[in-house]
C-alpha cells in the first residue's frame, strides 16, 4: 500500500465550479500536510500548509484534514481557467524527518 | 528573483556521461532538499543537506549518485555513468533553519534530464 494515494484525474470542470481534490495517507504519524500547485514544465508551488484536523482557508482555497480518517482535502472556489494544473498533496512525517511523501497528483483543467 | 534557482533548466546528457545539477536555495535558507519526478509519477525525495553535511540519503540510489552543499555555492547533485533510467525532472526545495524542521519546503522549477 502506498504512504500516500491521490487519484490521477485528470479532472475537467467549468469555469466558477466548486473542486474537490482528495487524499488518502496510510500512516498516522504523519503530522503536517501541505498543497502544492504544479504547472506544466514548472516547479511545484506551496498552496497551503496545515498541521491539526480541520480546515483552514486562503481565498479560494480551502484545506481541510481528518486525521481520524487519514484524509485530507483541497476545496477551491469559483475555479479560473488560470487553476488548470497539476495539484500534488503532500506529507510529513513527525519530527526528526524532513522528506516530505508526495501524491502522484490530480490532474485539473477548469473549462472556461 | 529570490526563489529557489536551479540551472540548468535543461540537461543532455549520452548514456556513460555525468550529470551536474546545481542548486542555489533561497535567500536565508540554509537546508536544501532534492526530489526526482519521473513522468506521470508524484515527486520522490532523495536527499537533504544542510551546509557541508548530509543529514538524510535515504531516498538516493546507492550507485552513481552524489550531492554536496558546500559552505560556499550552491548545491550540486551529481550523476556518474548516466543510463536511460535517470531520465526525469530534478527538483531542488529549499527552507529556513528556524522552526525545527516544520518550515515549508520552497521548490525551484527543475533541471530535465535527458539521456540519448
Amino acid at each position: 500500500q502506498k504512504e500516500v494515494e491521490q487519484d490521477p484525474g485528470p479532472l475537467s470542470v467549468p469555469e466558477g465550479a466548486i473542486v474537490s481534490l482528495n487524499c488518502t495517507y496510510s500512516n498516522s504519524a504523519f503530522q503536517y500536510f501541505m498543497w502544492y500547485r504544479q504547472y506544466s514544465r514548472k516547479g511545484p508551488e506551496l498552496l497551503m500548509y496545515t498541521y491539526s484536523s480541520g480546515n483552514k482557508e486562503d481565498g479560494r482555497f480551502t484545506a481541510q484534514v481528518d486525521k481520524s480518517s487519514k484524509y485530507i482535502s483541497l476545496f477551491i472556489r469559483d475555479s479560473q481557467p488560470s487553476d488548470s494544473a497539476t495539484y500534488l498533496c503532500a506529507i510529513k512525517p513527525p519530527e526528526g524527518r524532513r522528506a516530505l511523501t508526495f501524491g502522484s497528483g490530480t490532474r485539473l483543467q477548469v473549462q472556461p | 528573483n529570490a526563489g529557489v534557482m536551479q540551472n540548468p533548466r535543461h540537461l543532455v546528457r549520452r548514456r556513460g556521461q555525468e550529470a551536474r545539477l546545481r542548486c542555489s536555495p533561497m535567500k536565508g535558507h540554509s537546508h536544501v532538499y532534492w526530489y526526482r519526478q519521473l513522468p506521470e509519477e508524484g515527486l520522490k525525495f532523495m536527499v537533504y543537506l544542510q551546509k557541508e553535511n548530509i543529514i538524510d540519503e535515504s531516498g538516493m540510489p546507492k550507485e552513481r549518485f552524489s550531492a554536496e552543499f558546500p559552505k560556499e555555492g550552491p548545491s550540486i547533485l551529481r550523476i556518474q555513468q548516466v543510463v536511460r533510467g535517470d531520465s526525469a525532472a530534478y527538483f531542488c526545495a529549499s527552507s529556513p533553519p528556524a522552526g525545527g524542521g516544520n518550515q515549508p519546503q520552497h521548490f525551484g522549477d527543475g533541471t530535465r534530464l535527458s539521456i540519448l
